[in-house]
């Protein structure tokens, strides 16, 4: 089966880091995204990992760990705006289709 | 990325009937996908839907409460049947193009209410 793992709340500083975390146990590994999603509104693509290591781009960063099945999104300079569900998802080996994981509500605070 | 409509954006329906939900894309992509989000849930995958043949069903969904159809390219539809108030959810559609990366994007949502 498919198993992933993530807080289901995380409250943070405007202009502090967040680092919210994700493990996961599946049956096969084709790359883990990541994605925001404002309440009422579609999840919107952050980050992609195959690989392991840190990819960075802007604001944010995602990293894999593909032996320990635990990747992190890291956001810096946090901004009012970022508040919403963060989503874990992980493409198990053999499709492109994408296992979700419980999502993280990041809750931004002055 | 390629732009994801859905129809409608909303409905409120009676128990027992049902409702074909569409999705276009503004470009060829190889995949489609329907998932459910439930009232504070995250996603779940319903189905992936396949050109000119069957839809490919997870665990837990039907074709016959679920037909899908996806008749080219660009075009998806997912039918909710048989309407009952566990059926109140949204359904997203999303499409997977792999220039770089695997990456999927998803459509706005249809926002369903059963009564």
């Amino acid at each position: 089966g498919q198993n992933i793992d993530q807080p289901t709340e995380m409250t943070a500083t405007e202009g502090a880091i967040v680092q919210i975390n994700c493990t996961y146990q599946t049956s096969g590994f084709n790359g883990l995204f990541w994605y925001q999603q404002h309440a009422g509104e579609a999840p919107t693509f952050l980050s992609y990992n195959v690989l392991d290591g840190l990819e960075e781009k802007g604001r944010f960063s995602s990293f894999l760990s593909r032996s320990k099945g635990y990747s992190y999104l890291l956001l810096k300079e946090l901004q009012m705006k970022d508040s919403a569900s963060y989503l874990c998802a992980v493409t198990p080996g053999g499709g492109n289709k994408l296992t979700f994981g419980t999502g993280t509500q990041l809750k931004v605070e002055l | 990325s390629a732009v994801i409509s859905q129809k409608p954006s909303r409905d409120i329906c009676q128990r027992g009937t049902s409702l074909t939900i569409q999705c276009q894309v503004d470009s060829q992509v190889t995949m489609m996908f329907w998932y459910r989000q439930q009232p504070g849930q995250s996603l779940t995958l319903i189905a992936t839907a396949n050109q000119g043949s069957e839809a490919t069903y997870e665990s837990g969904f039907v074709i016959d409460k679920f037909p899908i159809s996806r008749p080219n390219l660009t075009f998806s539809t997912l039918t909710v049947s048989n309407m009952s108030p566990e059926d109140s959810s949204i359904y997203l559609c999303s499409a997977n193009r792999q220039i770089l990366h695997n990456e999927q994007f998803f459509g706005p949502g249809t926002r369903l209410t059963v009564l």
